[in-house]
């Protein structure tokens, strides 16, 4: 069984600021995906970014980015030039490579953007 | 194109009643999967339909059901409802099962149970 632990219950940035997430997870499969999920307050879950286990190289998508540490198994997300819009619940989630379409999340992260 | 729907977005049931979710998934996506979100134990898979057919399940009881119609559309039923079922019932569909595909999540229902 996979795990997947967000240790920040809440965080809070200034705009214009950076702030990172963090998530560690726990499998014994040697592929998988890694996502974040943001969930704003009217609640339409959003993909945020995507990491493949296998590529080394980083996920980047604009103001967003990960710091992939397979061995560490961790998988955090950095947040560039906070905006307002940013504000929103986060959430960390594992699927392992194959033909299910089972999530596994994190307890997310509430993420509050501050003037 | 227009995202997954969910209906309706607001329930509120009594204790014993049953409630039947519906979700209509992005068009030409065929795998629709369901979550319930509690603010105890989070997101948490309930199943999987692809093709009208049952591919996973998650940890809950039978009371939980669902289904998937030839158009892809898919439904859930509680029956026997309980306190502990008040949650936002996500559903999210992808093209095909399999975790390369990504999941586009719709609105959700918001289940009160009195």
């Amino acid at each position: 069984a996979q795990t997947v632990t967000q240790s920040q219950p809440e965080m809070s940035v200034q705009e214009a600021e950076t702030v990172t997430l963090s998530c560690t997870y726990d499998t014994s499969e040697s592929n998988y995906y890694l996502f974040w999920y943001k969930q704003p307050p009217s609640r339409q879950m959003i993909l945020v970014i995507r990491q493949e286990a296998y590529k080394q190289q980083n996920a980047t998508e604009n103001r967003f980015s990960v710091n992939f540490q397979k061995a560490a198994k961790s998988f955090s997300l950095k947040i560039s030039d906070s905006q307002l819009g940013d504000t929103a619940m986060y959430f960390c989630a594992f699927i392992p490579t194959g033909t299910a379409s089972k999530l596994t999340f994190g307890t997310g992260t509430r993420l509050q953007v501050t003037l | 194109k227009a995202g997954v729907t969910q209906t309706p977005r607001y329930l509120i049931k009594t204790r014993g009643q049953q409630v039947t979710l519906s979700c209509s998934p992005i068009s030409g996506h065929r795998s629709v999967s369901w979550y319930q979100q509690t603010p105890g134990q989070g997101l948490q898979f309930l199943f999987e339909y692809f093709s009208e057919t049952q591919r996973n399940k998650g940890n809950f009881p039978g009371r939980f059901s669902g289904r998937q119609f030839s158009n892809s559309r898919s439904e859930m039923n509680v029956s026997t409802l309980e306190l502990g079922d008040s949650a936002l019932y996500l559903c999210a569909s992808s093209l095909a099962t399999g975790s390369y595909n990504e999941q586009f999540f719709g609105p959700g229902t918001r289940l009160t149970v009195l």
